[in-house]
Formats: structure tokens, C-alpha cells, sequence
């Protein structure tokens, strides 16, 4: 059974905290992407990667970054947390050839909702 | 930019069926989705249909699309309560060489029992 895992359901964090958040998948995905979604707003992507040590800018990259070291592993991180950046973030991985095929399906984590006091 | 509307919440009453609707804006799009969140869960790919299809069915789901007027709508027949959940539209897009996904931002169904 094909899997995302997120390793932190619900994390709470101080203002100005560097947050990690972790990302797993087991199905030799190249291509993983991190969305936050808030309501009233969606799925808003905001860092994506095709390759190993490849990033790509999605929407709204402001205020995060991510590491892509080994190929199953993506990691967003929130170098100083703010309270704007309370949410809820999804971890979703595709296969390259749903990616060049256009049909475009991913597989998404569990989320995890980070609250920023 | 790519945009996808949708209408924020839908309800309806178990055994009824639902209409979720959507408009999209790239008329390139090559693929159509939808995806479902249930509740403390991740998205899943409930269904998809190609451009030059006009309707898929598929079990009690059914989706329209009418690309004159860029509507995609999803019919789920004879609703039940474990059918409550978010359902979102996405188109792909392409840019850089590569597709991308753009999300609406989700219908929250609600089934009454």
C-alpha cells in the first residue's frame, strides 16, 4: 500500500522557533511538493522538487524553505516561526511519469497542523 | 493566472444525490480532477477525466465536463454520511516544461441523516 507519512500530526511551536517538518513516502516517487491549506483559501503549494538537492519556488515560498537530500525525504522548514504561518501542511508525492503524462495524480500525507503562539 | 472556482459548501440529505460544481479558467488543461478529503485525512484522487471526454461514470460517482463553458461538475448518487468530506477540483496547468496542479478551494459536503 503506497504511502506518505508526515511525521508530526500536531505541533505546537513559539514565535521565532525554527520548525522541521518531515516528509516520508515509500513508493520511489521523484517528485514531492508541500501545500498549506487554510480555510476559505485551499491548497496553496508552496515548495516543490522534481529531483534529489532540487528545488523549485511553488506560490507562496515566503517565510519557508526546504531540504531534498535523499530521494523519499522532503523537509519544509520554517526558519522563524511566525503566527501567520499557524495551518495545516500537506505533503504530496507523484511518480515522474505522471508528471510528464499530465495525469497527475498525488499521493498525499496525512497533514500536520502547526499552531505558531 | 490558472484559477479554479468552486462553491464553498453543499448539503444535502442522505439517499439525495449531490452536485458539486467548478469552474476552471485554462482552457489547455488536459486533465480534470477530483480529489476528497475526509476529516483529520490527507487528499485522495476520487476521480479524474480527460478533455476530450464529455462524461465518466463511474459506480455512483458521475463527472460532466462541458468545455465550452469550462464546467466540470461531480453527481454523487444516493449520498451517504461516510460521503462527508471536502471535495476539491484541480486542473493541470503547464509551465516550465513540466504540469502542475492548480486546487479549488474545496467544497465541505455535509450529509444529513
Amino acid at each position: 500500500d503506497v504511502k506518505v507519512t508526515q511525521s508530526s500530526r500536531y505541533l505546537v511551536k513559539r514565535t521565532g522557533e525554527k520548525v522541521f517538518l518531515e516528509c516520508v513516502q515509500d513508493m520511489d516517487h521523484e517528485n514531492m511538493f508541500w501545500y498549506r491549506q487554510d480555510p476559505g483559501l485551499g491548497l496553496r503549494l508552496i515548495y516543490f522538487s522534481y529531483d534529489v538537492k532540487m528545488k523549485e519556488k511553488g506560490d507562496i515560498p515566503e517565510g519557508y524553505s526546504v531540504s531534498r537530500e535523499k530521494k523519499e525525504r522532503f523537509s519544509l522548514i520554517l526558519e522563524s516561526a511566525s503566527t501567520n504561518q499557524t495551518s495545516m501542511y500537506l505533503c504530496a508525492s507523484s511518480s515522474e511519469e505522471e508528471r510528464t503524462s499530465a495525469s497527475g495524480e498525488l499521493f498525499f500525507g496525512e497533514g500536520s497542523r502547526l499552531t505558531v503562539l | 493566472g490558472e484559477d479554479v472556482e468552486q462553491s464553498l459548501f453543499l448539503s444535502v440529505r442522505e439517499g439525495d444525490s449531490s452536485v458539486i460544481n467548478c469552474t476552471y479558467t485554462d482552457s489547455s488543461s488536459t486533465y480534470l480532477y477530483w480529489y476528497k478529503q475526509e476529516p483529520g485525512a490527507g487528499l485522495q484522487l476520487l476521480t479524474y477525466i480527460f478533455s476530450n471526454m464529455d462524461m465518466k461514470q463511474d459506480q455512483r460517482l458521475t463527472v460532466l465536463l462541458n468545455k465550452k463553458d469550462k464546467h466540470l461538475s461531480l453527481r454523487i448518487a444516493d449520498t451517504q454520511t461516510g460521503d462527508s468530506a471536502i471535495y476539491f477540483c484541480a486542473e493541470t496547468y503547464s509551465g516550465a516544461g513540466s504540469y502542475q496542479l492548480t486546487f479549488g478551494k474545496g467544497t465541505k459536503l455535509s450529509v444529513i441523516p
